[in-house]
């Protein structure tokens, strides 16, 4: 079974600086998606990155990217620039296929802030 | 139109009552899906509907009970529910895959239910 592991329970950022939160990852599967997501105290859970496990090159939206390990099973995502309103819940998530639909197994998450 | 959308917002409840959360999305998509979300931890997987019919049941007591009346709309009907169901739930859509696709999960805002 896969298993999605983030030891960060909390970080803190000064805003503008940069921050890295950590994510590995476990599975036995060799073509699979990574997701970052963001759960703000609105409640929605918002895609930020993905990532598919066949392309080498990490993926980049703007002020996010990921630094993708696929050896090392490690899925971390930084945040460059922070801004207050990249305080959030921030979830990994490992993807699976089952009968065509998807299946999102999460970390525990890693309740960023963002310090003015 | 990228919103799902999901009523009531807040409910609460008697453990012997009987109501329903409804959630609504218009983009398409042909996956459903609802997840329960307990404080300070990541969502669960309950059910997901791929094509009007249930796909996944991850075990759910039946005091639970989904219903996807047509390709837009998914419900979830309450039942006998216990305290330690209160909880955020998350209703959410996506395209049907049949081994890949980099879609994402759209999600709604959340039902938060309350069981006295």
């Amino acid at each position: 079974a896969q298993t999605v592991t983030q030891s960060q329970p909390e970080m803190s950022v000064q805003e503008a600086e940069t921050v890295t939160l950590s994510c590995t990852y476990d599975t036995s599967e060799s073509d699979y998606y990574l997701f970052w997501y963001k759960q703000p105290p609105s409640r929605q859970m918002i895609l930020v990155i993905r990532q598919e496990a066949y392309k080498q090159q990490n993926a980049t939206e703007n002020r996010f990217s990921v630094n993708f390990q696929k050896a090392a099973k490690s899925f971390s995502l930084k945040i460059s620039d922070s801004q207050l309103g990249d305080a959030a819940m921030y979830f990994c998530a490992y993807r699976r296929i089952i009968q065509g639909a998807q299946k999102l197994v999460f970390g525990q998450g890693t309740r960023l802030t963002i310090n003015p | 139109d990228t919103e799902v959308t999901q009523t009531p917002k807040h409910l609460v409840m008697g453990m012997t009552n009987k109501k329903s959360l409804k959630c609504e999305q218009h983009m398409g998509h042909r996956a459903m899906y609802w997840y329960k979300q307990k404080a300070k931890k990541p969502p669960e997987l309950m059910f997901v509907y791929s094509y009007e019919k249930l796909s996944i049941n991850e075990s759910v007591p039946s005091r639970f009970s989904p219903e996807c009346p047509n390709s837009s709309l998914l419900n979830l009907h309450l039942h006998a529910l216990q305290p330690e169901d209160s909880a955020l739930y998350l209703c959410a859509s996506s395209q049907v895959y049949r081994d890949r696709g980099s879609g994402e999960l759209f999600f709604g805002e959340g039902s938060r239910l309350t069981v006295l």
